[in-house]
């Protein structure tokens, strides 16, 4: 059964810093590696999909990657911004799971002014 | 605007009583998915359907039930049988099985034991 797994549970960084956010998975037959971003109270928020043919992904100041053979992804946030303070969620496919998605237990993401 | 909409944003529910949490997508995905999320966890998945009429069981299905009668709609009905329902709710949808599209959530609902 996929496994997934992000590290550090929390974190806090200055205001312009960048930063890289951590996620591992435990079956390397992955399908699909998602993540997501989610503001207190809310619903999630796609922010980058790579499905398992890529190796990264960006949009404006995101970019994650996807190891395979090494089990993880990270994202990557440039000059980070107090509006990137979340929790951010990876989520990944498992092919023995069809569409299926593990959800790691998030990154809580302080950034201050 | 294609979406998914979770109703109520707020809910309510006495011990005993059963309620009932909508969500709606106008995608046109076939594949539908119930979340729960606790403070400080991940999300666990409680129900998914990959059609029409056809849904299965996830991790921690239990006093929950859903149906499926249209590709549109997945109700997830939280039982009195569901002894700690306090949680936020989330559904979810994918293009369907199979496909590397991704997930499609919905806003949530927050529902509380009174």
């Amino acid at each position: 059964k996929q496994e997934v797994t992000q590290i550090p549970a929390a974190l806090s960084v200055p205001e312009g810093e960048n930063l890289v956010l951590n996620c591992s998975f435990t079956d390397s037959a992955i399908y699909n590696l998602q993540w997501f971003r989610q503001d207190p109270g809310k619903g999630l928020t796609s922010l980058l999909l790579i499905q398992s043919s890529q190796r990264e992904q960006t949009s404006g100041r995101l970019n994650a990657s996807l190891d395979k053979s090494s089990g993880r992804s990270t994202l990557y946030i440039a000059a980070s911004q107090p509006g990137d303070s979340a929790t951010y969620l990876c989520a990944g496919g498992a092919y023995n799971a069809g569409n299926m998605l593990t959800f790691g237990g998030g990154t809580r993401l302080m950034v201050k002014p | 605007d294609g979406g998914i909409t979770q109703s109520p944003k707020y809910l309510f529910r006495k011990e005993g009583q059963n309620v009932t949490l909508s969500c709606e997508q106008n995608l046109n995905h076939d594949a539908m998915y119930w979340y729960r999320q606790d403070p400080g966890q991940g999300l666990r998945l409680i129900y998914y359907s990959q059609i029409v009429n056809d849904f299965q069981k996830g991790d921690i299905a239990e006093g929950y039930s859903v149906s499926r009668e249209k590709k549109e709609s997945f109700p997830l009905t939280v039982t009195s049988a569901q002894k700690n329902p306090t949680a936020f709710y989330l559904c979810a949808s994918s293009i369907g099985r199979g496909t590397a599209y991704g997930y499609t959530f919905g806003s949530g609902t927050r529902l509380t034991v009174v």
